[in-house]
């Protein structure tokens, strides 16, 4: 069964501090990745996804993930968190159905 | 930048109504979605719909859920008699093909 582990549920990290938020996902097929990140009572927004080619994919807001197909890991990182960065960030599987699997989601708390 | 907006914000209903929340996804999509979040849990897929029907669905989308594209831009998921379960962040979702997926801000639907 296709499923995305998501193993941190929180990450308390201080502020300017490098950040890894873990992501591992289960399949028998190919499949694109996601990383979306949810403000308090907000909706999904997109940081990045992989589809093919480099697996090194840059997002927005200086986050970055790579994509090690013989990990079946997703993990997504950045350099140097901001207070801002303090949100739910969810890990997300699609594949040729279309429907995306979630994560159960981390929550990376930023602290100064 | 293009969006999916989702109407209303935030529905409140009593235990056994009938609820439609709206969508309107980003007009050369082809492809819709309903997930739901209830709260402090993951995203959970729905249903998705292509050329006018259902194209898959899951395990929760049973007998009470419906869902129409009843004119060119609107996109509804219709829950016919609510329960208290039913109480989640609803989203909206459309794509291109499954890489290029857009979600809505999201309904809270309470059910009291």
């Amino acid at each position: 069964a296709q499923s995305v582990t998501q193993l941190d549920s929180q990450v308390p990290v201080f502020e300017e501090a490098p950040v890894e938020l873990r992501c591992n996902y289960s399949s028998s097929v190919s499949v694109y990745l996601f990383w979306y990140v949810q403000y308090p009572n907000q909706g999904l927004q997109l940081l990045l996804k992989y589809l093919s080619g480099s697996t090194l994919v840059k997002g927005i807001n200086g986050f970055e993930a790579e994509f090690n197909k013989s990990q079946t890991s997703f993990h997504l990182r950045k350099p140097s968190v901001h207070i801002s960065d303090t949100a739910e960030y969810f890990c997300a599987m699609g594949d040729s159905s279309y429907k995306l699997i979630f994560g159960s989601g981390t929550r990376l708390l930023v602290r100064p | 930048e293009p969006e999916v907006t989702q109407t209303p914000s935030h529905q409140v209903t009593q235990m056994g109504q009938e609820v439609i929340l709206r969508c309107v996804p980003i007009s050369n999509h082809l492809y819709f979605y309903w997930y739901r979040q209830i709260l402090g849990q993951k995203v959970e897929f729905l249903v998705s719909f292509y050329n006018n029907e259902i194209s898959e669905k899951s395990e929760i989308f049973d007998d009470q859920f419906s869902v129409e594209r009843p004119d060119g831009s609107n996109f509804t998921l219709k829950i016919r008699s609510t329960k208290l379960e039913d109480s989640a962040m609803y989203f909206c979702a459309s794509s291109d093909e499954g890489s290029g997926y857009t979600f809505g801000s999201g309904t809270r639907l309470t059910v009291v």
